[in-house]
């Protein structure tokens, strides 16, 4: 079943623009992560953020969570063609808990 | 390995035939996840191995499907008389320990029943 619900489906930008998608998940969380992926094939960790932490900087992600809101959002200052991509938050929920919950994803397209 | 591999990289079968799918995790990580990615359903967890059991095999969708792990690295997925519902593509990932860190995924390996 889908935890996270990712806002927009899709997003075209110019490169140079900032990016922001948003997530929305049901349950309550140990952490959120942020994956990429490409061409519809293997995904990569961008970043995960914790249910004690509010905001988090790597490079030129930004995200933050507001548990209250059970919502997420995932910034991308400067975007370049090259982060044309879709991106999926997931959760992990529940003591014990090990498995992914996947959203539906974001399809970024920065155009050049 | 540098990374989680996956063979093949690309599977076409008829119905009804049965498929192997193979998972190389990064060497040390000792836990192992499956999901699949198909256009209906997003992102679905199916099972998970810490070492070489697995204690939870509820996301499996059908008893068509069954998993294993030996000695504690590769995995195999197994889809018996595939249906073209199963077509999707099938995400290997591994970490270091059982736990809530980043996972870190193969490539894939993209099916299509045909």
């Amino acid at each position: 079943s889908q935890q996270g619900e990712e806002d927009p489906q899709a997003l075209s930008i110019q490169e140079g623009e900032n990016a922001t998608m948003n997530c929305s998940y049901k349950t309550s969380i140990n952490n959120l992560q942020w994956y990429r992926q490409n061409s519809g094939r293997g995904l990569v960790h961008l970043i995960l953020i914790r249910s004690n932490e509010r905001e988090k900087h790597s490079g030129r992600l930004r995200v933050t969570l507001d548990t209250s809101k059970k919502s997420s959002s995932l910034l991308i200052t400067a975007s370049r063609a090259a982060d044309t991509a879709s991106y999926f938050c997931a959760t992990i929920s529940g003591a014990g808990s090990y498995q992914l919950t996947f959203g539906k994803g974001t399809k970024l397209s920065v155009i050049p | 390995g540098a990374g989680v591999s996956q063979s093949p990289s690309n599977k076409v079968t008829e119905k009804g035939k049965d498929v192997e799918l193979r998972c190389d995790p990064i060497s040390g990580h000792t836990a192992l996840y499956w999901y699949r990615q198909s256009l209906g359903q997003g992102l679905e967890f199916l099972i998970y191995f810490q070492g070489n059991s697995a204690p939870d095999k509820s996301g499996l969708p059908s008893d068509r499907f069954s998993a294993e792990r030996t000695g504690g690295s590769v995995s195999t997925l197994t889809i018996q008389r595939t249906q073209q519902e199963d077509s999707a593509v099938y995400l290997c990932a591994s970490t270091h320990t059982w736990g809530r860190d980043e996972q870190f995924f193969g490539p894939g390996t993209r099916l299509t029943v045909l």
